[in-house]
């Protein structure tokens, strides 16, 4: 089983700063990484597919890249509505698809 | 707009039975494999299970040892799970989600938002 390992566990930044989030694997995963948002109360949302893909919807300022075992996930300029929490997912190896623990991104 | 509409959850007793039914609507339904996620209080996300776009193929994680059984029937455009033998650690909201293309389920492109199932006596 690939384990995805995310840091920090905690950023705690402002509106409009930069903000850079980190996922590691045990083992490659080649490109095919995922990142989603989650508010709280809320279903998760797909922002990024295959490491660098927005997905429909997802504005400029959420940009993936990364691959093999080392992927981040930066938003350029935070903005209100961007403090969440943050998961990876990898889909190269599986079953079973595997999820990070998380990043939360709050408002310092 | 796809919709995804969970059902089935509540309070459920220490080796119960419960079946979890999601509604879709919004797309070829039987054209895009289907995942269920867990996510149990305060923590992270745990993919359960999968079902390619025809039915006739299967996935599970081996945490359920056997416990779970997914199923769909395309013409209702409904997503199952047949949850038994439940204890307290399987307490978390089940999400159902859609996958990008039909025979593998690889990741989620959309969410339901969920139901809450809570084993407790």
């Amino acid at each position: 089983e690939v384990v995805l390992t995310q840091s920090p566990a905690t950023l705690s930044l402002s509106p409009g700063e930069r903000a850079t989030l980190s996922c590691r694997a045990s083992q490659s995963v080649d490109r095919y990484l995922m990142w989603y948002q989650q508010k709280p109360g809320q279903a998760p949302r797909l922002l990024i597919y295959d490491a660098s893909n927005r997905a429909t919807g997802i504005p400029a300022r959420f940009s993936g890249s990364g691959s093999g075992t080392d992927f981040t996930l930066t938003i350029s300029s935070l903005e209100p509505e961007d403090f969440a929490v943050y998961y990876c997912q990898q889909r190269l190896a599986w079953p079973p698809l595997t999820f990070g623990g998380g990043t939360k991104v709050e408002i310092k | 707009e796809v919709q995804l509409l969970e059902s089935g959850g509540g309070l459920v007793q220490p080796g119960g039975s419960p079946r979890l039914s999601c509604a879709a609507s919004g797309f070829t339904f039987s054209s895009y494999a289907m995942s269920w996620v867990r996510q149990a209080p305060g923590k992270g996300l745990e993919w359960l299970s999968a079902i390619s776009g025809s039915g006739d193929n299967t996935f599970y994680a081996d945490s359920l040892k056997g416990r779970f059984t997914i199923s769909r029937d395309n013409s209702k455009n409904t997503l199952y799970l047949q949850m038994n033998s439940l204890r307290a650690e399987d307490t978390a909201v089940y999400y159902c989600a859609k996958g990008p293309i039909a025979e593998h389920p690889y990741y989620f492109e959309c969410w339901g938002q969920g139901t809450l199932v809570t084993v407790s006596s």
